[in-house]
């Protein structure tokens, strides 16, 4: 499977303030995604990473309030801004379409996840 | 209609027993159905993938698929308190297409 890190773990932000995480893949993918998950709850779709154009975004979420960066593929970021208490949330990088060997992968898989609290 | 449907549970079950977790979709044409496993406050983690009609064994888990019925399901054989965690159905329409249930929480009685 393709080996994903997320930048930062956690962290606790004031209201108001902006927040960076970033996605590291060992392998070359072709999609990335970031999802969010508030407690208790299921997978949320926030947007599409798509590398050399914008991201596409899902019903409900904005590019001025989450946007998002795909430079190459391997890395991506996803910003959280002007947070407040209600973007408190597990925000999760996936990828799918991972190359290794020659064959290209299209089962999907996760990030460890950035758990934000905005207070 | 939602992508893929799950019962949220929660499902209990004792220690050594068949959990059966059950899902149904409807996009007839997907071909790629995922059963992903989610401990509480960590990521999903894939733990099966079916692509053909039929049964598929991995050690104490049999992934179940029927096109016809657009039903795909996941036995976990001998449950063990460590399996007790949220189980997501994902399925996979189109190449760059994925859609999630809301999942079942499964708990596993010592």
């Amino acid at each position: 499977s393709a080996v994903i890190s997320q930048k930062p773990s956690r962290d606790i932000c004031q209201r108001g303030t902006s927040l960076t995480i970033q996605c590291q893949v060992d392998s070359q993918v072709t999609m990335m995604f970031w999802y969010r998950q508030q407690p208790g709850q299921s997978l949320t779709l926030i947007a599409t990473a798509n590398q050399g154009s914008e991201a596409t975004y899902e019903s409900g979420f904005v590019i001025d309030k989450f946007p998002i960066s795909r430079p190459n593929l391997t890395f991506s970021t996803l910003t959280v801004s002007n947070m407040s208490p209600e973007d408190s949330s597990i925000y999760l990088c996936s990828v799918l379409g991972w190359t290794s060997g020659g064959t290209t992968s299209y089962e999907q898989y996760f990030g460890p996840g950035t758990r934000l609290t905005v207070t | 209609q939602k992508e893929v449907e799950q019962n949220s549970g929660p499902l209990s079950v004792p220690e050594g027993a068949i959990a059966s977790l059950n899902c149904t979709y409807s996009d007839r044409g997907s071909q790629s159905f995922f059963w992903y496993r989610q401990y509480s406050g960590k990521s999903p983690e894939l733990i099966m993938f079916i692509y053909s009609n039929g049964d598929k064994e991995d050690g104490r888990f049999t992934a179940q698929l029927n096109k016809a019925s657009q039903y795909v399901s996941l036995l976990i054989r001998d449950s063990q308190p460590s399996d007790s965690a949220t189980y997501l159905c994902a399925v996979n329409p189109r190449r760059n297409q994925f859609y999630f249930g809301t999942g079942t929480s499964l708990t596993v009685i010592p």
